[in-house]
């Protein structure tokens, strides 16, 4: 099984602020990993597939980078909205990351 | 517009089983693999399992592919997960989620307990 250790486990920021939240995978996945934003009692949304890629209709401030075992999310100037918690999930066995709480400082 | 609509949860005893359903709309669900990905209370996620869009092939995560099974009625655009020997560890709720788990239900609350 491919492990996929993300953190921070949870991260305050202000709005406007860029935020990063990583997972590192136990093996090289290959650019097989998508990112999730998850709002409180709603289905997770996807927001980044293949390690980069902006699925549609998701806006542009954020982005997905990494390869190999390292990857990340990033959000740019950080809107109310973007309060929720952010999982990755890696395209092998389809396991997911623990989970990033982020919430608005 | 894609949908996914599950149903089947409930509260259940520990050693029964449970059949849980999605129904789907909005795109060609015989085109399409299935998935059936569960959330704990903890919020942890964990992929269950998948199955291909003609039904002829599964994929179980290894610690759940003994008591769970995925099928599909692809003239119903149902998707199915049987549940059976459940445990309190598996109280979670349980989506359906499609085309590369771009679309997610709204999810099915499933509490084991006595």
């Amino acid at each position: 099984d491919i492990q996929m250790t993300q953190s921070p486990a949870s991260l305050s920021a202000s709005l406007g602020e860029t935020v990063t939240i990583e997972c590192r995978a136990s093996e090289d996945i290959y650019n097989g990993l998508a990112w999730y934003q998850q709002k409180p009692g709603k289905s997770p949304q996807l927001l980044i597939y293949n390690a980069n890629s902006l699925h549609t209709g998701v806006p542009s401030r954020f982005s997905g980078s990494g390869s190999g075992t390292q990857y990340s999310l990033k959000i740019n100037s950080l809107q109310s909205e973007d309060v929720a918690s952010y999982f990755c999930q890696q395209y092998y066995d389809y396991t997911f990351g623990a989970g990033t709480k982020l919430e608005l400082k | 517009e894609v949908q996914l609509v599950e149903s089947g949860g409930g509260l259940v005893q520990p050693g029964a089983s449970l059949k849980l359903s999605c129904v789907a709309s909005g795109f060609t669900f015989s085109d399409y693999w299935m998935s059936w990905v569960r959330q704990t209370p903890g919020k942890t996620m964990e992929w269950i399992g998948d199955i291909k869009y003609d039904g002829s092939y599964t994929n179980y995560a290894p610690s759940l592919k003994n008591r769970f099974t995925i099928s599909r009625d692809n003239a119903k655009s149902t998707l199915y997960l049987q549940m059976s020997n459940v445990r309190s560890e598996d109280t979670a709720t349980y989506y359906c989620t499609t085309i590369s788990f771009a679309y997610w239900g709204q999810g099915t609350l499933v509490t084991v307990s006595s």
